[in-house]
């Protein structure tokens, strides 16, 4: 069965510094990858998504990920945090089978 | 583009009472999903649409809840009898096809049943 690992529930950062949020999953085959915001009373969009080539892909807002299949791990980056990245983040994964299972999310707190 | 739409954004109702939820896919997307999100938790797939066929309902709690997806646009999702576990914001998502493409989703309903 496909699964989704966020360890932390919850992490705070300083505006400016840097970010990392975890993603481990479990998939059978080749997987597809997406990360999600949720801001509150909202829906979730999507950050950046991972298909196939290049493992290290960009997305919206600044974010980017890293694929590793070694490590079966599709960790969330950016380089500097700002304020209004405060939201939840989940990471999702999905394939030819075409379900999407999300992880519980990592909520993230921006310190001024 | 419109977005995904869903309505009504809150619902208060009473245990044992009838609710319903309807969503509008983006225009074009062949795929609709409904999920329920619990509090701090992701969301769990309900159930999907090809077109108007439910592909996979596996997930959907048969005895209570039922969805349709008349002419492939439109759904609604109904719960009867609601329980208070049903509590929980219900999302409504498209995407152009099924498998890696992206979800699109609306800002869901946010279900309290007391």
């Amino acid at each position: 069965a496909q699964s989704v690992t966020q360890p932390d529930i919850h992490i705070t950062v300083s505006e400016g510094a840097s970010l990392e949020l975890r993603c481990n999953y479990s998939y059978g085959a080749t997987p597809y990858l997406f990360w999600y915001v949720q801001s509150p009373g909202q829906g979730l969009q999507l950050l950046l998504k991972y298909f196939s080539g290049d493992t290290l892909v960009q997305g919206i807002k600044g974010f980017e990920a890293e694929f590793k299949r070694s490590q079966s791990s599709f960790n969330l980056r950016k380089p500097s945090v700002h304020w209004s990245d405060a939201a939840e983040y989940f990471c999702a994964v999905g394939g030819s089978n075409y379900k999407l299972t999300f992880g519980k999310g990592t909520l993230l707190t921006v310190n001024p | 583009e419109a977005g995904v739409v869903q309505s009504p954004r809150y619902k208060i109702i009473e245990k044992k009472q009838p609710v319903a939820f309807w969503c509008n896919p983006i225009s074009g997307h062949n795929t609709l999903y409904w999920y329920r999100q619990n509090l701090g938790q992701g969301p769990e797939l309900l159930i999907r649409y090809e077109n108007e066929e439910a592909v996979d309902d596996s997930q959907l709690p048969k005895d209570r809840f039922s969805a349709e997806r008349l002419k492939g646009v439109d759904s609604t999702l109904k719960i009867q009898p609601a329980e208070l576990g049903d509590s929980a914001v219900y999302l409504c998502a498209s995407s152009r096809r099924g498998g890696g493409t992206e979800a699109f989703f609306g800002q869901g309903t946010r279900l309290t049943v007391v």
